[in-house]
């Protein structure tokens, strides 16, 4: 069975400064991985998604990641985050068929003016 | 766009009442799912379904059951609820495996 680690449940950040989320994954098989966002008393939005192709990754609202098979990582990258970006980002992945995506337990982003 | 709609954003029930949480898609959509979100625990899967009639358990199904009568309608019951069982209800669903599409979700609280 595949599961996801979100390293960090808590990343605060100054305004206009770049920001790194991490996910690791464990799978025995080829996996597709996502990254969901929810601002406040939302659903979740999906921000990227990587199925196959290229290892990098772009997304809405100036997000990318880069997927690494060989440290089982699809960390989340923003240059430069505004106060908007404030909310709860997920890691999910799955192996396709008929299997549900499996979530991380999330990762509170702060932003800080 | 594809829409993800829930019954009610926020619901108030007392210990012990059959609470129904509804989920409509308009997508055409064969998949769909209930989650719960607690914090620091992330979303854990309850139910999801394939195909209309069809159901399958996910990582926490015990205390609850579901319904899916037509293919756009996926609705979770609670029998009996419990004061564990207050927490936010996230629905989605998804064409293929892949892609999962949100409901804005029910915060649920149980007294």
């Amino acid at each position: 069975a595949q599961s996801v680690t979100q390293l960090d449940s808590q990343v605060p950040v100054f305004e206009e400064a770049p920001v790194e989320l991490r996910c690791n994954y464990s799978s025995s098989v080829s996996v597709y991985l996502f990254w969901y966002v929810q601002y406040p008393n939302q659903g979740l939005q999906l921000l990227l998604k990587y199925l196959s192709g290229s290892t990098l990754v772009k997304g809405i609202n100036g997000f990318e990641a880069e997927f690494n098979k060989s440290q089982t990582s699809f960390h989340l990258r923003k240059p430069s985050v505004h106060i908007s970006d404030t909310a709860e980002y997920f890691c999910a992945v799955n192996v396709g068929g008929n299997t549900p995506l499996v979530f991380g337990k999330g990762t509170r982003l702060s932003v800080i003016a | 766009d594809v829409k993800v709609t829930q019954s009610s954003r926020y619901l108030v029930k007392r210990t012990g009442e059959k609470v129904f949480l509804e989920c409509v898609q308009d997508m055409d959509h064969e998949n769909m799912f209930w989650y719960r979100q607690d914090p620091g625990l992330g979303l854990r899967l309850i139910y999801f379904s394939y195909d209309v009639k069809m159901k399958e358990k996910g990582d926490i199904p015990e205390g609850y059951s579901v319904s899916r009568e037509k293919k756009e309608r996926f609705s979770l019951i609670l029998e009996s609820a419990s004061t564990n069982q207050t927490s936010m209800y996230l629905c989605a669903s998804s064409r293929d495996s892949y892609e999962q599409y949100f409901g804005p979700g029910t915060r649920l609280t149980v007294t």
